[in-house]
């Protein structure tokens, strides 16, 4: 089946500096990638769209500039977060469309911890 | 607008009993849902999906599902869970058969107890 991998899979910054979580499909080409991010026992929620080419998607109530998404290439899409702070301390997961079917296909999860 | 509802935010249950996790979605156009497991700190992988067709669908792992349009359900169920089987389930929802993202439900802690 499709993989998707996303990197880190845990990291831990300092607050006030960036963080950049990379997205990729390894054994296929994804124009749609799609940004989650999951609290403590809570579910998951989109935060963006992402799409090689063009500019992210945001969902509402999603600061656009906080949370920089970059689609440059077919297999990889990434996540910054930015002047990052306690309260995004999160789980990051990433999917991606396979062109084929339209099946997501998602990656492992990056866990941020913002110390 | 699209939602997805688990009635249980957590199940316990012995080893080699029967379970469902409950989902009720609610929509104003034709659905397509979607059961996910999650293990500790790992990305979601599917367990069934429902497109079209016959409304009883299989999955991996031993799970099946069945699609309910009058009741607007798509309750999971497994007729003998093992310890391995300790995750979160979600149930998800989306307008398209696929590249349009998923609407989640909350969450379903399934814990098999020896």
């Amino acid at each position: 089946g499709a993989v998707v991998s996303q990197h880190p899979s845990r990291v831990i910054c300092k607050s006030g500096t960036s963080v950049k979580i990379e997205c990729r499909s390894l054994d296929f080409q994804a124009t749609t990638m799609f940004w989650y991010r999951q609290f403590p026992k809570k579910s998951l929620m989109l935060m963006a769209t992402s799409n090689e080419g063009s500019k992210a998607t945001y969902e509402q109530g999603v600061e656009k500039d906080k949370f920089l998404i970059n689609h440059a290439s077919l297999t990889l899409s990434t996540l910054t977060v930015t002047s990052a702070h306690p309260e995004d301390s999160s789980f990051y997961i990433c999917s991606a469309s396979l062109p084929s079917t339209g099946e997501l296909f998602f990656g492992e999860g990056s866990r941020l911890t913002v110390l | 607008a699209q939602s997805v509802t688990q009635l249980d935010s957590q199940v316990p249950v012995f080893e080699e009993a029967p379970v469902e996790l409950r989902c009720n979605y609610s929509s104003s156009v034709s659905v397509y849902l979607f059961w996910y497991v999650q293990y500790p700190n790992q990305g979601l992988q599917l367990l069934l999906k429902y497109l079209s067709g016959s409304t009883l669908v299989k999955g991996i792992n031993g799970f099946e599902a069945e699609f309910n349009k009058s009741q607007t359900s798509f309750h999971l169920r497994k007729p003998s869970v093992h310890i391995s089987d300790t995750a979160e389930y979600f149930c998800a929802v989306s307008q398209n058969s696929g590249n349009t993202p998923l609407v989640f439900g909350k969450g379903t802690r399934l814990s098999v107890i020896a």
